[in-house]
C-alpha cells in the first residue's frame, strides 16, 4: 500500500471555479503534513503546510483529518496561473522531516 | 543564484554505461536529499546527507547507486551499469539544519536521465 494516495486527476476547470484535492495517507504516527506544487518540467516547491487546525494563505485552504488519516486543499477563484500538478506529501514517521512520501500528484487545468 | 543547482540538466546514455550526477546545495544548508520521479508519479526518497554523514537510505537504492558527499557541501550520484527503468527524473534538495518544526526542502531543478 503506498504511503499517500491521491486522486491524479486531471481536473480541467473554467477560471474563477473552486476546486479541491484530496489525499489520504497510510501511516497513523506521520506527523508533518504539506502541499507541493509542480509546474510541468519544473522542480517541486512548498506551497502551504497542514495544521490540524487548518490553515489558509489567500486562496488556499489547506485541512488536515487526523482520525481519517485525510488531506485536502481548496483552491478559490482559480487562476490560470494555478495550473499545475499538486503534490500531498507526509512525513516519514520513523525518520521524521528527512524523507517525505510523495503522493502521485493531481493536475489541475485552469481553462479560460 | 542561491539555489539549489544540478548538472547536467539532461543525460542520455547507453544501458550499461556509468553515470554521475552533481548537485549543489544553498550554501549553510545541512541537509541534503536525493528524489527520483518517473512520469506520472511523485517524486521518491533514495537518500539524505546530514553534512558528510550519510544517514538515511531507500531500499529503492541498489548497490548500483551510490552517493557521496565528501565535504559536507556538493553531492554525487552516481549509477552503475545502467538499466532502462533508471530512466527518470533525478532530483536534489537540500534544507538547513534548525531545531524544531520542519525545516522546508529547496529542490533544484533536477537532471533527466535517459537510459536507451
Amino acid at each position: 500500500r503506498k504511503e499517500v494516495e491521491q486522486d491524479p486527476g486531471p481536473f480541467n476547470v473554467p477560471e474563477g471555479a473552486t476546486v479541491a484535492f484530496n489525499c489520504t495517507y497510510s501511516n497513523s504516527a506521520s506527523q508533518s503534513f504539506f502541499w507541493y506544487r509542480q509546474d510541468c518540467r519544473k522542480e517541486p516547491k512548498l506551497l502551504m503546510s497542514v495544521y490540524s487546525s487548518g490553515n489558509e494563505d489567500g486562496r488556499f485552504t489547506a485541512q488536515l483529518n487526523r482520525a481519517s488519516q485525510y488531506i485536502s486543499l481548496l483552491i478559490r477563484d482559480s487562476k490560470l496561473s494555478d495550473s499545475a500538478t499538486y503534490l500531498c506529501v507526509v512525513t516519514d514517521p520513523q525518520t521524521g522531516a528527512n524523507n517525505l512520501f510523495f503522493g502521485t500528484g493531481t493536475r489541475l487545468t485552469v481553462i479560460p | 543564484d542561491t539555489g539549489v543547482s544540478q548538472d547536467p540538466r539532461h543525460k542520455i546514455t547507453k544501458r550499461g554505461q556509468n553515470v554521475t550526477f552533481r548537485c549543489d546545495p544553498i550554501s549553510e544548508h545541512n541537509r541534503l536529499y536525493w528524489y527520483r520521479q518517473t512520469l506520472g508519479q511523485g517524486p521518491e526518497f533514495l537518500t539524505y546527507f546530514q553534512n558528510e554523514a550519510q544517514l538515511e537510505k531507500s531500499r529503492l537504492l541498489s548497490d548500483r547507486f551510490s552517493a557521496e558527499r565528501p565535504k559536507g557541501s556538493f553531492s554525487t550520484l552516481e549509477i552503475q551499469r545502467t538499466e532502462q527503468g533508471d530512466s527518470a527524473m533525478y532530483l536534489c534538495a537540500s534544507s538547513p539544519l534548525i531545531s524544531g518544526g520542519y525545516n522546508e526542502q529547496f529542490f533544484g531543478p533536477g537532471t533527466r536521465l535517459t537510459v536507451l
